[in-house]
């Protein structure tokens, strides 16, 4: 079975600081990835994702994120944090289960972002 | 409207009372999922539907009730509920492709308070 795991579950930054959230994931085959970020009260919004091909994948709001095997990981970056990307991020792992898969999405637990000024 | 749209986005209700939860989606998907939000959990999936039908359950309590009329509209009807059930309900749509990977389209959610 696959599964997520966000080791950090709170993090501070001050504005203008580089970002990371990490992200590992199981899963017996190529994964899909995703990465979410909730604001509060407020759904889940896609960041970005990775399918295939190119392993640094480029998102909205300046994010990025880079695939790598061979470390099962699928970290989160952004070079510059602003105060309104403080909120929750989510990375999750789709599933391929052959012919018959409906995109079963596994979550992690979750990383609030606190931004300070 | 635009998106996945849900209402209402806020909801008391006793545990003897029957409610619904109602998802609309405008993006011309097929696929719709209800999933539960509770503080310090991960996000845990209810149910999937496929071009109205249910392929899962993911072991939901019979107090949840299901219902996709049409590929664009999702409900979950609540009766009998326990203040545990209290928590964010989010619905998502996506396209079915076949070997997976479709990007899922989240709702703001319906904050659920059961007292």
């Amino acid at each position: 079975a696959q599964s997520v795991t966000q080791p950090d579950i709170h993090i501070t930054v001050s504005e203008g600081a580089s970002l990371e959230l990490r992200c590992n994931y199981s899963y017996g085959a190529t994964p899909y990835l995703f990465w979410y970020v909730q604001s509060p009260g407020q759904g889940l919004q896609l960041l970005l994702k990775y399918f295939s091909g190119d392993t640094l994948v480029q998102g909205i709001k300046g994010f990025e994120a880079e695939f790598k095997r061979s470390q099962s990981s699928f970290n989160l970056r952004k070079p510059s944090v602003h105060w309104s990307d403080a909120a929750e991020y989510f990375c999750a792992v789709g599933a391929d289960a052959g012919g018959t898969s409906y995109g079963k999405l596994t979550f992690g637990q979750g990383t609030i972002l606190t931004v300070h000024p | 409207e635009t998106g996945v749209t849900q209402t209402p986005r806020h909801l008391v209700m006793g545990m003897t009372n029957k409610k619904s939860l109602k998802c609309e989606q405008h993006l011309g998907h097929n696929a719709m999922y209800w999933y539960k939000q509770s503080a310090k959990k991960p996000l845990e999936l209810m149910f999937v539907y496929n071009f109205k039908e249910q392929t899962e359950n993911n072991s939901v309590p019979s107090r949840f009730s299901p219902e996709c009329p049409n590929s664009s509209h999702l409900f979950l009807h609540l009766h009998t509920l326990q203040p545990e059930d209290s928590a964010l309900y989010l619905c998502a749509s996506s396209l079915f492709r076949v070997g997976g990977g479709e990007t899922q389209y989240f709702g703001p959610g319906t904050r659920l308070l059961v007292l």
